[in-house]
């Protein structure tokens, strides 16, 4: 089945406390990206990726780092996270880079950073 | 001015009504215009998209946009429960892809 997946779908962490959220897919997608989304603000881009080693920076990507380092693989990583960052992430990929390729989301990950 | 604008509702209806959906938009480089579904604990997924001002029918969906008045809406015939959900409005430039804030969508039997 052609999907998107996320783990850990749950996380609740501690300020601080260095975490990796991976995301996978199985389509071949060259485009990745990951976002964030919160009450009242909606979806955000944190980062994206165009393809294996190519990666810049979305809306609102204080305090996250990403790598592509394979194609099917773009882990979403807070090195150090604040209550701030609390929040569900998104992760998606689409076979094109165009704005207008469509988007395939993962399941979610809801993070709670105490 | 805020670049998209969407009620975030709820907006409550009975099962069979006509549902009417909206967004507004101020940058004029937005070219491309979807709608995404997104369910309770679920990834949005695309449901409709158009480049051109008009409507764009898909079974009971009908997207339309208003690129002289800045205006997309989508409209959900004979609404079903399975139709409760958020609905993302979203719009894509050159090199950007703007998101709604949603509008939850309840659909009562």
């Amino acid at each position: 089945e052609a999907q998107v997946t996320q783990n850990p779908r749950y996380l609740i962490t501690v300020t601080g406390k260095k975490l990796t959220v991976t995301c996978s897919q199985n389509m071949n997608h060259e485009y990745m990206s990951w976002y964030r989304q919160d009450p009242g603000l909606g979806l955000r881009q944190i980062y994206y990726s165009m393809n294996v080693e190519v990666t810049d920076k979305g809306d609102v990507p204080e305090g996250y780092k990403v790598s592509r380092k394979e194609k099917r693989n773009f882990p979403l990583i807070l090195e150090s996270p604040s209550p701030n960052q609390t929040s569900l992430y998104f992760c998606a990929s689409s076979l094109g880079s165009s704005v207008t390729d469509t988007q395939y989301f993962g399941p979610g990950t809801r993070l709670t950073v105490l | 001015q805020k670049e998209v604008e969407q009620d975030p509702g709820p907006l409550s209806v009975p099962e069979g009504a006509i549902v009417s959906l909206n967004c507004t938009y101020s940058n004029s480089a937005f070219q491309y215009f979807m709608w995404y579904r997104q369910y309770s604990r679920k990834g949005p997924e695309l449901l409709m998209y158009t480049y051109s001002s008009g409507n764009k029918e898909d079974g009971r969906f009908t997207a339309q946009v208003d690129k002289s008045s800045k205006y997309i809406s989508l409209f959900i015939r004979d609404s079903q429960p399975s139709d409760s959900a958020t609905y993302l409005c979203a719009f894509a430039g050159y090199s950007t892809l703007t998101f709604g804030k949603g509008t939850m969508l309840l659909v009562s039997p």
